[in-house]
C-alpha cells in the first residue's frame, strides 16, 4: 500500500518569491511520484513526474521536484512565483497496476502581488 | 487536439432524480477513469476501464452508481436515485496504456453536480 501526505493545506507567497510545497510519501517499493496542478474550475494537469531516473525532475512552468529516498519526500519548488501559479497542487504516488494512483489532499497556493 | 470532454459542466437536480454524466476521452487513449472530488474526501477513484472493459469498480459508492463504456469514445456515469451527499465535482480522465500504466492522466474539466 502507498500513501502521500501534503504537509500544508495552504501556502501563501508574494509574487517573485520562492515556492515550496511539501510532500512525504509512503510506499513498499520504488514508487513513481507525480505533481498535478488544478486551476480554478479546471481539471487536473500533470506538472511533472519521477519514475526512478534522475532524482531532480523538471516540469512545466519552471517547477521542479527532488526525490529524496532517505527522507521519503518529493517537495515541489519554483524559484520565483508568478500570479498565474495560484492553484491547487496535488502530490500523487503510483502503486502497482492500473488503478493505484493515490492522491494527496492538495495544497492551495496563494500568490499575492 | 481536443482534450477530454465532459458534459454537462453543471447540473442541479432534486433528490431522487436520475443523473447522467458523459465523457469523451482523448482519441487513441484506451483507459478511462471516473473520479469524484469533494472538500471532505478529496479526489476519489470511482471506476476505471481498460479497452472499454471495467477493470476495477471498487470505488463506486453503492448500487445507485453505475458506469458504462459502450465504445472507445464514450462513457457515462449514472446516479439513480441521486441524493444530496452525491453533490461533488465528477472528473473523467483518460490515458494511453500499453504494457503498463505510467500514471499520466489527462483530465476533463469536470461536471459539478448539486443535488438539492
Amino acid at each position: 500500500a502507498q500513501s502521500v501526505t501534503q504537509l500544508d493545506s495552504h501556502v501563501s507567497v508574494s509574487e517573485g518569491t520562492p515556492v515550496l510545497l511539501r510532500c512525504n510519501y509512503s510506499s513498499s517499493y520504488s514508487p513513481s511520484l507525480f505533481w498535478y496542478v488544478q486551476h480554478p474550475n479546471k481539471g487536473l494537469q500533470l506538472l511533472l513526474k519521477y519514475t526512478s531516473a534522475a532524482t531532480l525532475v523538471k516540469g512545466i512552468n519552471g517547477f521542479e521536484a527532488e526525490f529524496k529516498k532517505s527522507e521519503t519526500s518529493f517537495h515541489l519548488t519554483k524559484p520565483s512565483a508568478h500570479m498565474s501559479d495560484a492553484a491547487e497542487y496535488f502530490c500523487v504516488v503510483k502503486g502497482e497496476g492500473y488503478s493505484t494512483l493515490t492522491f494527496g489532499k492538495g495544497t492551495m497556493l496563494l500568490v499575492s502581488p | 487536439d481536443a482534450g477530454v470532454i465532459q458534459s454537462p459542466r453543471h447540473e442541479v437536480t432534486e433528490m431522487g432524480q436520475e443523473v447522467t454524466l458523459r465523457c469523451k476521452p482523448i482519441s487513441g487513449h484506451n483507459s478511462l477513469f471516473w473520479y469524484r472530488q469533494t472538500m471532505m474526501r478529496g479526489l476519489e477513484l470511482l471506476i476505471y476501464f481498460n479497452n472499454n472493459v471495467p477493470i476495477d469498480d471498487s470505488g463506486m459508492p453503492e448500487d445507485r452508481f453505475s458506469a458504462k463504456m459502450p465504445n472507445a469514445s464514450f462513457s457515462t456515469l449514472k446516479i439513480q436515485p441521486s441524493e444530496p451527499r452525491d453533490s461533488a465535482v465528477y472528473f473523467c480522465a483518460s490515458s494511453r496504456t500499453g504494457v503498463m500504466f505510467t500514471g499520466e492522466l489527462f483530465f476533463g474539466e469536470g461536471s459539478r453536480l448539486t443535488v438539492l
